[in-house]
C-alpha cells in the first residue's frame, strides 16, 4: 500500500516554463513533506521541505505548496533550466512513536527540461 | 567538504553468497540511515542509527540483512545468502541529528544478485 504517490512517472517542459510536480498522500498522520532530486548514479539530494503548519515555501526558483484537505502537494519550479532534469522524489515523515526521521518516498517523477 | 560515501558502487553476487556494503557518512553526524531502492521504486527505509545504537530497525526485509555501526561512524549493511529479490541499489543517508535533519545520501552500491 503506497502511502506517498507520484501518479506521473515523467514530465517534459520547455526551458523558461513551469514545472509542476505533484504528490498525493495518504497516511493522515504525516506533517512533514521534502522534495529530493536524484541525478543518474547519484544520490538524492534534498530541494525543499515545507511543514503541516504551512501551506507554501518557497526557495529560489522552487515552491512548493501543501493542500492538507486534499492530502496533496505539489512543486513548482519557475522558470525551468536544462539543469534541472533529474527524478524528483516527494517524501513524507510523520511525528508518532518518535520516528520523525523515517522518510516515506514516492516512486519519483522523471523531469525533462528541453532547450 | 566530504559527502556520504558508499563502497563498492557496484557488486555482482551469485545466488546465496554473502555481500557486505559500506557506508561513510559526513564527519560529525550522529544519525545514519540505510534504504533499498527497488528498480522503478522510490527508497524505502531500511534502518537508522543514532551514533551506534541501532534504534530502529523495523525495514530489514528478512533475518538475513543486518546492519552495524560500532564505532559510531561507519556502517555495514551485510546481506547473508543473497536472492535475486535482494537486487537493488542500497543507498547511506547521514544527518547531523536525526528529528528533521536534513538527510544526505551517498551514491549508493548498485547489487545485482544472479
Amino acid at each position: 500500500d503506497q502511502q506517498v504517490k507520484q501518479n506521473s512517472p515523467s514530465l517534459s517542459v520547455q526551458e523558461g516554463r513551469i514545472s509542476i510536480l505533484n504528490c498525493d498522500y495518504t497516511n493522515s498522520m504525516f506533517d512533514y513533506f521534502l522534495w529530493y532530486k536524484k541525478y543518474p548514479a547519484e544520490g538524492p539530494t534534498f530541494l525543499i521541505s515545507i511543514s503541516s503548519i504551512k501551506d507554501k515555501n518557497e526557495d529560489g526558483r522552487f515552491t512548493v505548496f501543501l493542500n492538507k484537505s486534499a492530502k496533496h502537494l505539489s512543486l513548482h519550479i519557475v522558470p525551468s533550466q536544462p539543469g534541472d532534469s533529474a527524478v524528483y522524489f516527494c517524501a513524507a515523515s510523520a511525528p508518532r512513536g518518535g520516528s520523525n526521521y523515517k522518510l516515506t518516498f514516492g516512486k519519483g517523477t522523471l523531469l525533462t527540461v528541453n532547450p | 567538504g566530504a559527502g556520504v560515501s558508499q563502497s563498492p558502487r557496484y557488486k555482482v553476487a551469485k545466488r546465496g553468497q554473502d555481500v557486505a556494503l559500506r557506508c561513510d557518512p559526513i564527519s560529525g553526524h550522529v544519525s545514519l540511515f540505510w534504504y533499498q531502492q527497488a528498480l522503478g521504486q522510490g527508497p524505502e527505509f531500511l534502518t537508522y542509527f543514532q551514533n551506534e545504537a541501532q534504534l530502529d530497525k523495523s525495514g530489514l526485509p528478512s533475518d538475513r540483512f543486518f546492519a552495524e555501526r560500532p564505532e559510531g561512524s561507519v556502517s555495514t549493511l551485510k546481506i547473508q545468502r543473497t536472492q535475486q529479490e535482494d537486487s537493488a541499489v542500497y543507498l547511506c543517508a547521514s544527518s547531523l541529528w536525526g528529528d528533521r535533519e536534513t538527510q544526505y545520501f551517498g551514491p549508493g552500491t548498485r547489487l545485482l544478485v544472479l
